[in-house]
């Protein structure tokens, strides 16, 4: 089946830093990618969706600035939590969306586990 | 705009006994419905969806879901668990018109397999 990595897996960083995430369809072209935010036992939160070179749509409540989309190509999608806090610490999920519609499913990345000190 | 309600947050069951994990919706318009499993500090994978056709869809690893209109309910079963099903479950609903078909996902539903 297709498969989408993101890296780094973990991360742990100090307040005031900046995080990238870089999601990649490896074995498809996506046309579509999305960002989940989950927090422990919760549900994804979905925060924003990006079209290949096109602007990224954020959900209400999330922060353009603070969370920078970067949708460069049909295999790479990228999240930078900027001057990260440690209210950012939580688990982000990228996905891909191969085809359009319904009929193209979506693939789950195996998330990245940020730690804001 | 849909709602997803999984009503069980947790499903303690013994291995080889029957399971189901229920899930409701709520939508103005058509929905597509889906199951995605989760495991420890893993992404989702996905179960099974429904698109139309006939309502009991069947997916991977053994277990199915049957999309009621009338109850709006898309409930999981497998017949048989065994103790690698433990995991997190996630029934999601998305617009079957619109463009957009972004799912929605419920809270959640943690199924735990005992020896």
């Amino acid at each position: 089946g297709a498969v989408v990595s993101q890296h780094p897996s973990r991360v742990i960083c100090k307040s005031g830093t900046s995080v990238k995430i870089e999601c990649r369809s490896l074995d498809f072209q996506a046309t579509t990618m999305f960002w989940y935010r989950q927090f422990p036992k919760q549900s994804l939160m979905l925060m924003a969706t990006s079209n290949e070179g096109s602007k990224a749509t954020y959900e209400q409540g999330v922060e353009k600035d603070k969370f920078l989309i970067n949708h460069a190509s049909l295999t790479l999608s990228t999240l930078t939590v900027t001057s990260a806090h440690p209210e950012d610490s939580s688990f982000y999920i990228c996905s891909a969306r191969e085809g359009s519609g319904a009929q193209g499913d979506q693939y789950f990345g195996p998330g990245t586990r940020l730690l804001v000190l | 705009a849909q709602s997803v309600t999984q009503l069980d947050s947790q499903v303690p069951v013994f291995e080889e006994a029957p399971v189901e994990l229920r899930c409701n919706y709520s939508s103005s318009v058509s929905v597509y419905l889906f199951w995605y499993v989760q495991y420890p500090n893993q992404g989702l994978q996905l179960l099974l969806k429904y698109l139309s056709g006939s309502t009991l869809v069947k997916g991977i690893n053994g277990f199915e879901a049957e999309f009621n209109k009338s109850q709006t309910s898309f409930h999981l079963r497998k017949p048989s668990v065994h103790i690698s099903d433990t995991a997190e479950y996630f029934c999601a609903v998305s617009p079957a018109s619109g463009g957009s078909y972004i799912p929605t996902f419920g809270r959640g539903t943690s199924l735990i397999v005992h020896p």
